[in-house]
C-alpha cells in the first residue's frame, strides 16, 4: 500500500542555510501535519493543512514556513538554519482534518553543522 | 499544558512474555488518547485509540484502557513477538473540533523481544 513519502531522507545544512523538505501524503489524504522531533525529545507538531490551506499551527519558528500545494504535498522551508534546528521532521497524512493521523513518513532527518 | 509521560526504555523481553508500557498524561478537558509503533526504518503508525474514559483500544492483541481517575493509557499484549520489536509511542490529542489533530507525544519506549 502507498505510504507517506517524504524526501530527501538526510539533509546536510550549514548555518545560515535555507533547507526544503518534501512530503507526499497518501493518495486522496487532503490533510497533512508537519512535526519536529530533536534528539532524545517527542515529537513537536508544527503545522498543519486541510485543502491547501493551513489549518492549525504549533511551534513553529518564524523563520520557517510550509504550504500545500495542488496536488496536496506539501514543503516546509527553513531559513536561517540554526543548530537546534538539527533534528528529524516528519510529516504524516490523513483522510479529513478531522480524523487523526494513521500514518507518518519516514522522516527527514536535518543535521545543520 | 498537555504532556505524556512513557515508562523509559529500552524494554526487552523473551518471546511469550507478557508487555506492559505505561503511559500517565496531563490534559485539560477530554482529549483521546493514542498509542503509535515505529517498526525499524519506517514511520508511525496508529497502534489503537481511545477517545472516552473507560473506551478499550485494541489491534493486534495490543489494548489499552482509557483511565480517567489514573489518567492513565497503558499498553499491554499478552505474548509479545520478535515482530513486535519497535518503538511505541503514546500520544494525546486535545481536539475540539475546531481545527485539526495536534497529537502531544510521549519520548517513546523501545521495545526489543528476543526468540
Amino acid at each position: 500500500a502507498a505510504g507517506v513519502i517524504q524526501s530527501p531522507r538526510h539533509l546536510i545544512k550549514e548555518k545560515r542555510e535555507t533547507a526544503t523538505l518534501k512530503c507526499y501524503p497518501i493518495p486522496r489524504h487532503d490533510t497533512v501535519y508537519w512535526y519536529q522531533q530533536g534528539p532524545g525529545q517527542d515529537p513537536q507538531f508544527l503545522i498543519s493543512f486541510y485543502e491547501k490551506m493551513q489549518s492549525d499551527k504549533g511551534s513553529i519558528p518564524d523563520r520557517f514556513s510550509a504550504q500545500q500545494f495542488s496536488d496536496y504535498h506539501s514543503e516546509l522551508n527553513m531559513s536561517s538554519l540554526e543548530l537546534g534546528d538539527s533534528a528529524l521532521y516528519f510529516c504524516a497524512s490523513s483522510s479529513d482534518r478531522l480524523r487523526e493521523p494513521l500514518h507518518f513518513g519516514n522522516g527527514t532527518r536535518l543535521t545543520v553543522t | 499544558g498537555n504532556s505524556v509521560t512513557q515508562m523509559e526504555g529500552p524494554v526487552t523481553l523473551s518471546e511469550e512474555a507478557f508487555l506492559t508500557i505505561n503511559c500517565t498524561y496531563t490534559a485539560t478537558g477530554y482529549p483521546s488518547l493514542f498509542w503509535y509503533v515505529q517498526y525499524p526504518g519506517e514511520g508511525l503508525q496508529l497502534l489503537l485509540k481511545a477517545t472516552k474514559a473507560d473506551d478499550k483500544g485494541s489491534n493486534k492483541g495490543f489494548e489499552a484502557t482509557y483511565r480517567k481517575e489514573t489518567t492513565s493509557f497503558h499498553l499491554e499484549k499478552g505474548s509479545v513477538q520478535v515482530s513486535d520489536s519497535a518503538v511505541y509511542f503514546c500520544a494525546l490529542s486535545p481536539y475540539s473540533g475546531a481545527g485539526s489533530y495536534q497529537l502531544t507525544f510521549g519520548k517513546g519506549t523501545k521495545l526489543s523481544v528476543i526468540p
